[in-house]
């Protein structure tokens, strides 16, 4: 079975500070991952996602993730906050061998962003 | 661009009331999700449909049905709403090319629901 922990509900930075969101995974097949980033009142929008081609993956606005089986972590980084960086972030993990086959997310984390 | 069309952002009802919440999308992906989003506990999935006429339970159907008679919508269904089912709703949409290289799903911008 997959599932993916978020370590940390809340992560508070400065601006210009580094981000750093914590993502572990388990998963029974080769996992394909994925960050999404909520801001307030809106849906989900991807940021970046794991397929297995490249461990170090680079997303939209700044943000990258390294996939580490080893770790079987996933962690979000961005170098320097930005305030509009404040928002909601999941990790998720695809549900694997099923049709019509669905992603599992982790618990959300809120990124605060101070100036 | 995706676009996931979900028709109320927000809903006040009452307990025992029936509702409805809808979703269309418009890109003719074959799958559709509906997910809760609640504090401290991200999203659950209540249910997914793959085909026209198809669905299947995902890990929270109890108390919900879903309706998919077009392709293109979807609706989930409180036969009797009660206050526990106070809750952000999303629905997300994709396709088996999708799903079968990435799982990428696209997402509406959420139902907030609440029973009184």
């Amino acid at each position: 079975a997959q599932s993916v922990t978020q370590l940390g509900s809340h992560v508070s930075v400065s601006e210009g500070a580094l981000v750093l969101l914590r993502c572990n995974y388990s998963s029974s097949v080769p996992p394909y991952l994925f960050w999404y980033v909520q801001y307030p009142n809106q849906g989900l929008q991807l940021l970046l996602k794991y397929t297995s081609a490249a461990t170090l993956v680079k997303g939209i606005n700044g943000f990258e993730a390294e996939f580490k089986k080893s770790e079987t972590s996933f962690h979000l980084t961005k170098p320097s906050a930005h305030m509009s960086d404040a928002a909601e972030y999941f990790c998720a993990v695809r549900k694997a061998n099923q049709a019509g086959t669905a992603l599992i997310f982790g618990k959300g984390t809120t990124l605060s962003v101070s100036s | 661009d995706v676009k996931v069309t979900q028709s109320s952002r927000y809903l006040v009802k009452r307990t025992g009331e029936k509702v409805f919440l809808e979703c269309v999308q418009d890109m003719d992906h074959e799958n559709m999700f509906w997910y809760r989003q609640d504090p401290g506990l991200g999203l659950r999935l209540i249910y997914f449909s793959y085909d026209v006429k198809m669905k299947e339970k995902g890990d929270i159907p109890e108390g919900y049905s879903v309706s998919r008679e077009k392709k293109e919508r979807f609706s989930l269904i409180l036969e009797s709403a009660s206050t526990n089912q106070t809750s952000m709703y999303l629905c997300a949409s994709s396709s088996p090319r999708l799903l079968a290289g990435t799982g990428e799903l696209f997402f509406g911008e959420g139902s907030r629901l609440t029973v009184l």
